[in-house]
C-alpha cells in the first residue's frame, strides 16, 4: 500500500537548519507531485512547498520563502525539505503529501505521512 | 491571498445526526474545493475534491456541494469515528494553497 514517511525531527535553536525526508513506497514516486504541509500545535493545516513529479517546478509560500528548498531524489523515492534560518515560528508537524493525480500536480494531498515534529527554540 | 472561512468552529451533534459543515472563500474560486478529516493525533485524510468527488474508501455518507464561493460537506449520519476536525482547502489559481481554519464536530 502507498505509504509515506518523515523522518529528521528535532529541536533546533532559532537562526540553525534542519532537513526532512520523506520516503516513499508502493506507488511510482517518479510519476507524482509532492508537497509539504506543516501544523503549528494546536493550530492549522499550512501549505508549505511542492515539486513537480520531475523537479522541474517548486513553488513556496510566502512564509518560507528563500528559507526552505524542496528536493526530491525520484531512484531512491525520496522527498525533502531543507530548512535554514529557522524562527520560532516555524515549530510545526511537518507532513509529506503525495498529490492526488499522476503527473499533473492537481494541488490536492492524498496520501499524507504521519508527521514529524520540528521545534526551533533557543 | 485567497481566504477560506469555516463555520462554524465547533459542531456538537450526537451519532445518527446530520452534519452540515460550511466553507466560504473570499472571491470566487469555481469547484476547486476539497475537504480533509483529522482526527487527534493524526495525518489528515483527503475526503472530497473539486467540490463534490468522493476520495478512494471514502463512504458514501459523506458529500460535498457547492461552487463559486459557498461550500458544504455533508455527513448525512454521524458514526462515532466521523467526530473530527474537517478542513478545506482551495487550488484556486494556486499557488499558494491555502486551507480554512477547520470545524471541529464533538460529540453532544
Amino acid at each position: 500500500q502507498v505509504q509515506l514517511v518523515e523522518s529528521g525531527r528535532g529541536v533546533v535553536q532559532p537562526g540553525r537548519s534542519l532537513r526532512l525526508s520523506c520516503a516513499a513506497s508502493g506507488f511510482t514516486f517518479s510519476n507524482y507531485g509532492m508537497h509539504w504541509v506543516r501544523q503549528a500545535p494546536g493550530k492549522g493545516l499550512e501549505w508549505v512547498a511542492v515539486i513537480w513529479y520531475d523537479g522541474n517546478n517548486k513553488y513556496y509560500a510566502d512564509s518560507v520563502k528563500g528559507r526552505f528548498t524542496i528536493s526530491r531524489d525520484n531512484s531512491k523515492n525520496t522527498l525533502y525539505l531543507q530548512m535554514n534560518s529557522l524562527r520560532v515560528e516555524d515549530t510545526a508537524v511537518y507532513y509529506c503529501a503525495r498529490d492526488l493525480d499522476r503527473y499533473d500536480s492537481r494541488g490536492w494531498f492524498d496520501p499524507w505521512g504521519q508527521g514529524t515534529l520540528v521545534t526551533v527554540s533557543s | 491571498e485567497i481566504v477560506l472561512t469555516q463555520s462554524p468552529a465547533t459542531l456538537s451533534l450526537s451519532p445518527g445526526e446530520r452534519a452540515t459543515l460550511s466553507c466560504r472563500a473570499s472571491q470566487s474560486i469555481s469547484s476547486f474545493v476539497a475537504w480533509y478529516q483529522q482526527k487527534p493525533g493524526q495525518a489528515p485524510r483527503l475526503l472530497i475534491y473539486d467540490a463534490s468527488n468522493r476520495a478512494t474508501g471514502i463512504p458514501a455518507r459523506f458529500s460535498g456541494s457547492g461552487s463559486g464561493t459557498d461550500f458544504t460537506l455533508t455527513i448525512s449520519s454521524l458514526e462515532p469515528e466521523d467526530f473530527a476536525v474537517y478542513y478545506c482547502q482551495h487550488r484556486y489559481n494556486w499557488p499558494p494553497l491555502t486551507f480554512g481554519g477547520g470545524t471541529k464536530v464533538e460529540i453532544k
